[in-house]
């Protein structure tokens, strides 16, 4: 059974710091892996995807990496600013047969910035 | 180019009665999966379809259900409503399905049952 867990829960950070959340898995036969962020009472938003194959990806002031072998996966943002509070989520699919539409998240970090 | 579309955003309902939930995909998305969310179990997945055929399912009992229509549309159906199943849920579209293709998230319903 694959398990995901984020370190640390919660991050309360002053505005301009670098910061990095921690997600890792149990099972390292995966797909791949999204990180998504969420706003209190609202939907996920896709932050990025990071194929199996693909050691890391980047958006702006994001940048994601992936260690399968190690069942890792580090979510790295840059300069932070108050709009970046929401929670963060990581999400894997499994490598298997019954893996179709079947993300598996971790518990989230809950992110604050403040001014 | 519209997002994942879900409604109602809000519903109130009492204990027994049961409640249908409506999702429109991205356009062009034949894959959709529903999630339920709360905060002592996080997000669990329900069940995905693709192309009419629900190809997965998690573990919930048998009263939630859903379907698929030809437009890709979703529903899914929660018969005699339980206070623990008041939740957000949130239902997903994705072009080929997972997981090859990236998943795009809706806003969301909030059921409350009292």
């Amino acid at each position: 059974k694959q398990e995901v867990t984020q370190i640390p829960a919660a991050l309360s950070v002053p505005e301009g710091e670098n910061l990095v959340l921690n997600c890792s898995f149990t099972d390292s036969a995966i797909y791949n892996l999204q990180w998504f962020r969420q706003d209190p009472g609202k939907g996920l938003t896709s932050l990025l995807l990071i194929q199996s194959s693909q050691r890391e990806q980047t958006s702006g002031r994001l940048n994601a990496s992936l260690d399968k072998s190690s069942g890792r996966s580090t979510l790295y943002i840059a300069a932070s600013q108050p709009g970046d509070s929401a929670t963060y989520l990581c999400a894997v699919i499994r490598q298997s047969g019954t893996s179709y539409g079947k993300l598996t998240f971790g518990q989230g970090t809950i992110l604050t910035v403040h001014p | 180019k519209a997002g994942v579309t879900q409604t109602p955003r809000y519903l109130i309902k009492t204990r027994g009665q049961q409640v249908t939930l409506s999702c429109s995909p991205i356009s062009g998305h034949r894959s959709v999966s529903w999630y339920q969310q709360t905060p002592g179990q996080g997000l669990q997945f329900l069940f995905e379809y693709f192309s009419e055929t629900q190809r997965n399912k998690g573990n919930f009992p048998g009263r939630f259900s859903g379907r698929q229509f030809s437009n890709s549309r979703s529903e899914m159906n929660v018969s005699t409503l339980e206070l623990g199943d008041s939740a957000l849920y949130l239902c997903a579209s994705s072009l080929q399905g997972l997981p090859n293709t990236e998943a795009f998230f809706g806003q969301g319903t909030r059921l409350t049952v009292v």
